[in-house]
């Protein structure tokens, strides 16, 4: 059962644009929402977190929207660059004594081009 | 500091032969995970440990089994391989402080191939 649901599969963006990948969850218990960048032959890598009593962070070009009430939340990539090509994945996890972990979503590929 | 490492990087196995992949972190992280990664389905987590000596079933435990006898090392087995586990599997860890800081450090994966 997919508890976080992860959508476009794939996004092609011309260098410069903002790239928007989009993320939705079922269970209302989740406290944490990550989102882990990967690039080919590598391991995750974790790029950007969030909590629900917060609607946005930006670090950089990276920003997340989060919109509790509607169990959805989003990466918004400014000023994409052909560097930021790389499968993208959301995650949700539920802290607590003894567990921390982590549903990934499905992942995106995004494609930079100049 | 190496962070999370993983042996071997590549293997192919033939179906019932078994295996162990090792996973060791340097960072004294108190919990560790073993994901596998297919296409399409994103990170699955296998089996987990929050500490030495603990292990935990993640979404899908079934054919595989861990041990966590030293708190740097994290091991994963495959008793008898099937083609089904043909997959990468990615080592990680964290320090364990949940709500404080919670991020998981991968390792580079190991790709295995069941024949």
């Amino acid at each position: 059962q997919q508890q976080v649901k992860q959508s476009p599969q794939s996004l092609i963006v011309q260098k410069g644009g903002i790239s928007i990948i989009n993320c939705a969850y079922e269970n209302t218990a989740f406290d944490y929402f990550p989102w882990y960048q990967q690039f080919p032959g590598k391991g995750p890598a974790l790029l950007i977190a969030i909590r629900p009593d917060v609607s946005e962070k930006k670090e950089g070009r990276f920003t997340i929207s989060f919109n509790k009430s509607a169990k959805q939340f989003s990466l918004h990539i400014m000023d994409s660059q052909p560097g930021d090509s790389a499968t993208y994945f959301c995650a949700a996890s539920i802290g607590g004594y003894n567990t921390d972990k982590l549903i990934f979503g499905t992942g995106t590929r995004l494609q930079v081009f100049p | 500091n190496a962070g999370v490492t993983q042996t071997p990087k590549f293997r192919v196995l033939k179906t019932g032969q078994s295996m162990t992949l090792l996973c060791a972190q340097d960072m004294n992280h108190e919990y560790m995970y073993w994901y596998r990664q297919d296409p399409g389905m994103g990170l699955r987590l296998i089996h987990y440990s929050v500490g030495e000596g603990t292990t935990a079933k993640g979404e899908v435990p079934d054919g595989y089994n861990v041990s966590r006898l030293k708190k740097q090392n994290f091991l994963l087995g495959l008793e008898s391989a099937a083609p089904s586990q043909t997959s990468v599997y990615f080592c990680a860890s964290s320090l364990g402080l949940a709500g404080v800081i919670r991020e998981q450090y991968f390792g580079p994966g190991t790709r295995l191939t069941v024949t």
